[in-house]
Order: structure tokens, then C-alpha cells, then sequence
């Protein structure tokens, strides 16, 4: 069974860093190309970038580009969404989600997402 | 980017009745890549239809997509209990890939 288990909520201040994270299971993880999407409290899906494990190739949606870092590292199967100084804007759900070919498919299956609120 | 308007943004009907959602693309969409993902409070997107119109694995046939071009369409055809939630649309043909804002159906 696919699954993507994504880290637990997080509550931080303006200012600090961040990394959440993302473990696919049940496929292989090099072969998919992972992604983030943002849902800001009451609002729409927004499409952060994406990341193939195998080889580290990342895309990103020029919203995001220089804003967020993600990464992956494949030996444990884990993608990660990181900040170096949040903002209280940055408080939304996160989610996580697992796409088979870039600009070919949509994203199938999807984690249950982490929910950052950044507040001082 | 390509911009995407889903109307309306709310839709009030009645189980049994059905549903007719509408997502308009700025621009047209390459190959038809086209999906419509459901939403509900504390479960994540479920994706319903790729391509504009292929079902997605489990999907129930009462769900379809239909569309080209610039205009897309995500039918129910007799609206459960349970498929009163909020769909949104989404284009991945071109970079970036976008969403549109969504459409709230819910319980008359």
C-alpha cells in the first residue's frame, strides 16, 4: 500500500527555521517524483515545487522559488520542505504528495499533511 | 501561469440530484491534463479524474470529467452523502502546474 507519512504540527515564531518532513512506503520511492502544496487556512491548493528523489532534480513554482528549500533523501526514502526564517504567512497546512511523471500526471497520492502556524 | 476560475463557488443540491462543476483555464491546456481532486475537512485531496476525463483508481462512475481546450467540466451524476465536500481542478500540463480556487458543494 502507497503511503506518505508527513511529520507532525508544528508551532514556531517569526523568524525561525524549519524542516517538515515527507517517508513514502509501499513503491519505490526513486522512481516518483515527490511534491508540496500549500492550503492557507479557508483557501486553495497551491502547487510549491517538486523533487525526483533519484537524482535530486527540483522543480519549483516561481511563487515558492527562493522562498522554501526541498530536498530528499532517497537511503530513507524521506522529502522535506524546509524555511530558514517563516514568516506568519507561511502558517498553512502542508501537504506532501507522490507524482509518476513531471507535466504528465497529477499528484495520486497525497499525505495527510502538516500544519505549521507561525505566530510570536 | 495558467489561471483557473471554477464555478460556481458554492453549489447547493440534493442528494440524489446532479452536479454539474465548471473550471475555466486562462489559457488552453496542454494535452487535456486536467484533474479534479475532492476535499474534505482533516482528510487530504483525493484525486477523482486525470486527462479530463480518465476515473481514477476506486473512483465510482457516477463521477465524470469532460473537456477541452479551455473548458472543463467534473459531473456527478446522482450526489451520495458522502460527495458533499469541495473540488477543485487542477492543470499539470504546463509549469507551473496550477489549481483552481475550488467549489464548495454542499447539502440543500
Amino acid at each position: 500500500e502507497v503511503q506518505l507519512v508527513q511529520s507532525g504540527a508544528e508551532v514556531k515564531k517569526p523568524g525561525e527555521s524549519l524542516k517538515i518532513s515527507c517517508k513514502g512506503s509501499g513503491y519505490s520511492f526513486t522512481n516518483y517524483w515527490i511534491g508540496w502544496v500549500r492550503q492557507m487556512p479557508g483557501k486553495g491548493l497551491e502547487w510549491m515545487g517538486i523533487i525526483y528523489p533519484s537524482d535530486s532534480d527540483t522543480r519549483y513554482s516561481p511563487s515558492f522559488q527562493g522562498q522554501v528549500t526541498i530536498s530528499a533523501d532517497k537511503s530513507i526514502s524521506t522529502a522535506y520542505l524546509q524555511w530558514s526564517s517563516l514568516k506568519a504567512s507561511d502558517s498553512a497546512m502542508y501537504y506532501c504528495a507522490r507524482l509518476t511523471a513531471w507535466l504528465r500526471f497529477p499528484f495520486d497520492y497525497w499525505g495527510r499533511g502538516t500544519l505549521v502556524t507561525v505566530s510570536s | 501561469e495558467i489561471v483557473l476560475t471554477q464555478s460556481p463557488g458554492t453549489l447547493s443540491l440534493s442528494p440524489g440530484e446532479r452536479a454539474t462543476l465548471s473550471c475555466r483555464a486562462g489559457q488552453s491546456v496542454s494535452r487535456s491534463n486536467l484533474a479534479w481532486y475532492q476535499e474534505k475537512p482533516g482528510q487530504p485531496p483525493r484525486l477523482l479524474i486525470y486527462g479530463a476525463s480518465s476515473r481514477a483508481t476506486g473512483i465510482p462512475d457516477r463521477f465524470s470529467g469532460s473537456g477541452s481546450g479551455t473548458d472543463f467540466t467534473l459531473t456527478i451524476s446522482r450526489l451520495e452523502p458522502e460527495d458533499f465536500a469541495v473540488y477543485s481542478c487542477q492543470q499539470y500540463g504546463s509549469s507551473p502546474p496550477t489549481f483552481g480556487q475550488g467549489t464548495k458543494l454542499e447539502i440543500k
